[in-house]
């Protein structure tokens, strides 16, 4: 079976300060895994995604993940927030043809 | 291509009443899988469709129920609503082939009353 803890509830950070949110994973099989943001009144939005290759992954508006096998983490990162990256952030872990399970989420906001 | 689409956007219910939620996946998506989102629970997975069968199922009550369609088109019902039902209900799309990505409509604000 697959899951997912996202570890930290809520983060608060100051307006370009950097800011990490932490995910990890427990799966026994080979796993993709995916951040997604969601802002008030709307879906989920994907910001970058780890299939394989490169532990580094890049995606949207200046975030990355870096992917630790050994750890079993997947965790979000962003060198300077805006005050438009508040929103809500979810990890999710999926395998080949498998469904999707998702963390529970981490509320950023971000204080001018 | 266009997005996925989900109608209606906004539901007011009364408790013991159905309700039927539409999604449409994007164009070519096979797979539909619906979501259910409360400020307690996050996302809780409801089932996932594909070519109109059933292929994976959460850990919901028999009221809820869905269908995929030939036109990859899904829908949703909850019947004999309850108040714990409130929520926003998300469909997302998949393209199977594609490394699993999952494409995600606005949602559904179901609030019963």
């Amino acid at each position: 079976a697959q899951s997912v803890t996202q570890l930290d509830s809520q983060v608060p950070v100051f307006e370009e300060a950097p800011v990490e949110l932490r995910c990890n994973y427990s799966s026994s099989v080979s796993v993709y895994l995916f951040w997604y943001v969601q802002y008030p009144n709307q879906g989920l939005q994907l910001l970058l995604k780890y299939l394989s290759g490169s532990t580094l992954v890049k995606g949207i508006n200046g975030f990355e993940a870096e992917f630790n096998k050994s750890q079993t983490s997947f965790h979000l990162r962003k060198p300077s927030v805006h005050i438009s990256d508040t929103a809500e952030y979810f990890c999710a872990v999926t395998g080949t043809g498998n469904q999707f399970y998702f963390g529970t989420g981490t509320s950023l906001t971000v204080i001018p | 291509k266009a997005g996925v689409t989900q109608t209606p956007r906004y539901l007011i219910k009364t408790r013991g009443q159905q309700v039927t939620l539409s999604c449409s996946p994007i164009s070519g998506h096979r797979s539909v899988s619906w979501y259910q989102q409360t400020p307690g629970q996050g996302l809780q997975f409801l089932f996932e469709y594909f070519s109109e069968t059933q292929r994976n199922k959460g850990n919901f009550p028999g009221r809820f129920s869905g269908r995929q369609f030939s036109n990859s088109r899904s829908e949703m019902n909850v019947s004999t609503l309850e108040l714990g039902d409130s929520a926003l209900y998300l469909c997302a799309s998949r393209d199977m082939s594609s490394y699993n990505e999952q494409f995600f409509g606005p949602g559904t604000r179901l609030t019963v009353l």
